[in-house]
Formats: structure tokens, sequence, C-alpha cells
């Protein structure tokens, strides 16, 4: 069964960089979450897209924006990186309806800045 | 607001032996439960879920999980721990006051460590 894609799986910045992350979720899922995991801790909501519009919005650092665009793939995009934005970011998808209450995750993009 | 507690940062238990991983939680409505398992850098694996219906949940790999409303918990049990169930394990939880998948967002515990040994 197809599940949910992201890449690049491992992304090494440096401070003040740029770094783009993108998410496929899974055919016909209309919901994509986003997840940050810091080192040693339990993961924390970033934003999700319902339908192509943001739904949710949590702990997203301004410098940090996302979209999701007309396939549903969605992609965060992280400007002037700093240190403590190395993390292992999820990406999850979700459909509403019957049965939607299930989440599927990715495998994740570990980001490490230096 | 919506939270999840894993009292235990660690659990070891012989294979063999029965295991059993807390979690208890705090919602505005009625929850949705979920527990994830993650082997190190490795993405979350679904195990199982309680939306409604009957208390006890049977999931993937022999877990099971029994949702209790008087004490708000729902712990992770398993009857016979392998030493290949040695991993992370999150509960989150969903308030079922969410309306539609414009909201959703899971809240998640800090996660429970597992070590089976031999």
């Amino acid at each position: 069964a197809a599940g949910v894609i992201q890449s690049p799986r491992h992304l090494i910045k440096e401070k003040r960089e740029t770094a783009t992350l993108k998410c496929y979720p899974i055919p016909r899922h209309d919901t994509v979450y986003w997840y940050q995991q810091g080192p040693g801790q339990d993961p924390q909501f970033l934003i999700s897209f319902y339908e192509k519009m943001q739904s949710d919005k949590g702990s997203i650092p301004d410098r940090f924006s996302a979209q999701q665009f007309s396939d549903y793939h969605s992609e965060l995009n992280m400007s002037s990186l700093e240190l403590g934005d190395s993390a292992l970011y999820f990406c999850a998808s979700s459909q509403t309806g019957q049965g939607g209450y299930g989440y599927t995750f990715g495998s994740g993009t570990r980001l490490t800045v230096v | 607001a919506q939270s999840v507690a894993q009292p235990e940062d660690q659990v070891n238990v012989a294979e063999g032996n029965p295991l059993t991983v807390k979690c208890t939680y705090s919602v505005s409505g009625n929850p949705y439960l979920f527990w994830y398992v993650q082997y190190p850098n490795r993405g979350l694996q679904f195990l199982l879920k309680y939306i409604t219906g009957d208390n006890l949940v049977k999931g993937s790999y022999g877990f099971e999980a029994e949702f209790n409303k008087s004490q708000t918990s729902f712990h992770l049990k398993k009857p016979s721990a392998l030493v290949s169930d040695s991993a992370l394990y999150f509960c989150a939880v969903r308030d079922s006051s969410d309306r539609g998948s414009t909201l959703g967002r899971l809240y998640f515990g800090r996660g429970t460590q597992l070590t089976v040994w031999p």
C-alpha cells in the first residue's frame, strides 16, 4: 500500500541557510500535518492543511512557511536556519469521513543545521 | 487544553513477561486515542487507536490497550514481550470536539522507552 513519502530523508544545512522539505500524502488523503521532533522530545505540531488551505497552526516559527499544492503534496520552507532547528520533521496525512481518524506518518526528514 | 502524560520515561521487562506502558490524557471533549511506536531514526508506526466502542482495543504485533474513561487512561499492554518490541512508544490524543478536518492535530506524550531484555 502507498505510504506518506517525505523527501529528502536527510538534509544538512548551515546556519542562516534555507531548507525545503517535501511531503507526498497517501492518495485521496485530504489533510496534511507537519510535526517537529527535537532530540529526545515528543513530536510537536507545526501546521496542517485541509484541501490546500491552512487549517490549523501550532508552534511554527515565523521563519517557517508551508503550503499544500493542487496535487496535495505539501512543502515546508524554513529560512534563516538556526542550530535549534535541527530535528526530525514528520509529515502525516489523513482522510476525513469514514475511517478518517487514522493518521499515517512518513519516515521523516532529519534536518541537521551546522 | 489537551495533553498526554506518559509517567514512565523507561520500562524494562524480560522477554516473555507481560508489559504495560502507561498513558493518561486530558481533553475537553471525548478523546480519540492512539499509540505509535518509533524505532531509532525511523518514523512513527501506528499500533492501535480508540475512537468509540469496546474499551479494549487490539492492534498490531499483539499489542492491545484499554480505554478507561473514569481514570482517563489508555495503557498499552502486551501479554508476552519480545526483544524486538524494544523501541520508543508514544501515546497521542485528539479531541473529538474538533470539527471535521479543520482541526485534528494530535497531542503526544513525551514517549516511553521500552527495553525488553532476553
